[in-house]
This record gives structure tokens, sequence and C-alpha cells, in this order.
């Protein structure tokens, strides 16, 4: 099974910041099958990037992947109110899919 | 669309079945995964299921216990867990499948607790 870490656990920032978040897995994710998704409290998940750098349907430019092998980044260029909460990265290319332990964004 | 039956309180050693009715597409063109999420914890997928042959795949810490199943009349799926434990209390979540095992609609979540 594919395991992930993110750095760091927690990101205090200001709005208006830029944010980068960090995934990493122990082995190489194949055809950079690795996804980002954002939850607020008391919400699921929200798809927001796939394929390692493809913003999913209605996500905002100010966020956006990259990577490949077994190294991956989230960066938000500029931190709007609504972009405080916990970010997971997934990797979907074997199975089990796993997922990281999160990144939450607080507001500094 | 993905609406998902209300919250539980289960005792341990029962059984919960939460459902997953789906809305908005083809039920039977795309999987529907399970994942829970312990209260504060992260994410855990369950399994999923092929609404169009009955496919299972299941998370092996959970292999015994969970039983995935679809009802293609009604657009709904069922997640199944049985002798439920303390350490079971989350919220579970029904993901529609986009391809490979991406995730991209989410239910609202069911929260089941476990509790003597």
């Amino acid at each position: 099974e594919i395991v992930l870490t993110q750095s760091p656990g927690t990101l205090s920032l200001s709005p208006g910041e830029r944010a980068t978040l960090s995934c990493r897995a122990t082995q190489n994710i194949r055809n950079s099958f690795l996804a980002w998704y954002q939850q607020k409290a008391g919400q699921p998940p929200r798809l927001l990037i796939y394929g390692a750098s493809k913003r999913a349907t209605g996500i905002p430019d100010r966020f956006s992947g990259s990577g490949s092998g077994a190294d991956f980044t989230l960066t938000i260029t500029r931190l709007e109110p609504e972009d405080f909460a916990v970010y997971y990265c997934q990797q979907y290319a074997t199975s089990p899919p796993t997922f990281g332990p999160g990144t939450k964004v607080e507001i500094k | 669309h993905l609406v998902q039956s209300g919250a539980e309180v289960k005792k341990p050693g029962a059984s919960v079945k939460v459902s997953c009715k789906a809305s908005g597409y083809i039920f039977t063109s795309y999987g529907l995964s399970w994942v829970r999420q312990a209260p504060g914890q992260g994410l855990e997928w369950m399994g999923w299921i092929s609404p169009y042959n009955g496919d299972t795949k299941y998370a092996q810490i959970l292999q015994g216990r969970v039983t995935l199943t679809a009802d293609t009349s009604t657009s709904t799926a069922y997640m199944e867990l049985r002798n439920l434990r303390s350490d079971d209390t989350a919220v579970f979540y029904c993901a529609r499948i986009m391809g490979a095992l991406l995730l991209d609609y989410w239910g609202q979540g069911t929260l089941v607790t476990v509790s003597s």
C-alpha cells in the first residue's frame, strides 16, 4: 500500500498570502494519479485537483497542483477567507487508494 | 448528487446499513466508493462497488465485516457494517468514482455512533 505524508501539519497564514502544501509518497505514483481535496468543518471533501495538476470543475485558478513521481505540491496563490480548511492528498493509482493525514490551513 | 441516510446510534455488536441515493447521472455508469472519517481524524477508504455488474472490492482491514450493494431500480447504494465496535464511530461518506479510484462527488456524510 502506498503511504502518503503531508507537510506541514498546520499552516498559519493570513488572507492574501501564498500557501504551499506538500504531499510525499512512499513510492512513485503511476500516471501522476494524485488528487487534492479540500474539507471544511462539517462538510464532505471537495475535489480540487486530479492528475496532479488538473483543476476539477469550478475550482478557481488560484489553486494549482504540481509534481510527479513521489513528490507533489498544492499551491494556493492568494488565500481567500473561504480557503481556510483542511487539505488532503490522495493517490488513486493503486488499490487500495490512500489518503494523506491532511494539512490544516488556519488563519494567522 | 448523492444523498445519504440520516445519523444512527448503535450498540457494540450491532450492524448498520447506510444508504446513498444517486441522482443527476446514469447510476450504472460510475462506480461508488465508501470512505469513513473518525472524529477529528483523516479519511479511510472502505471499498467500492460497480452498480453496473455488482463487482466489489473491500479494504483488507474491513474484510468480512462490510458489504456494499447497489439497487439499480432506485439508484441507491448501500453500505452495511457488522459487528460494530466503538472505534467504528465515524462519518461515513459515499463518493462517485470518476475514473480509476478518483472521487469526484461526495454525499453529505452519515454519522454512525457506536456506544453502549
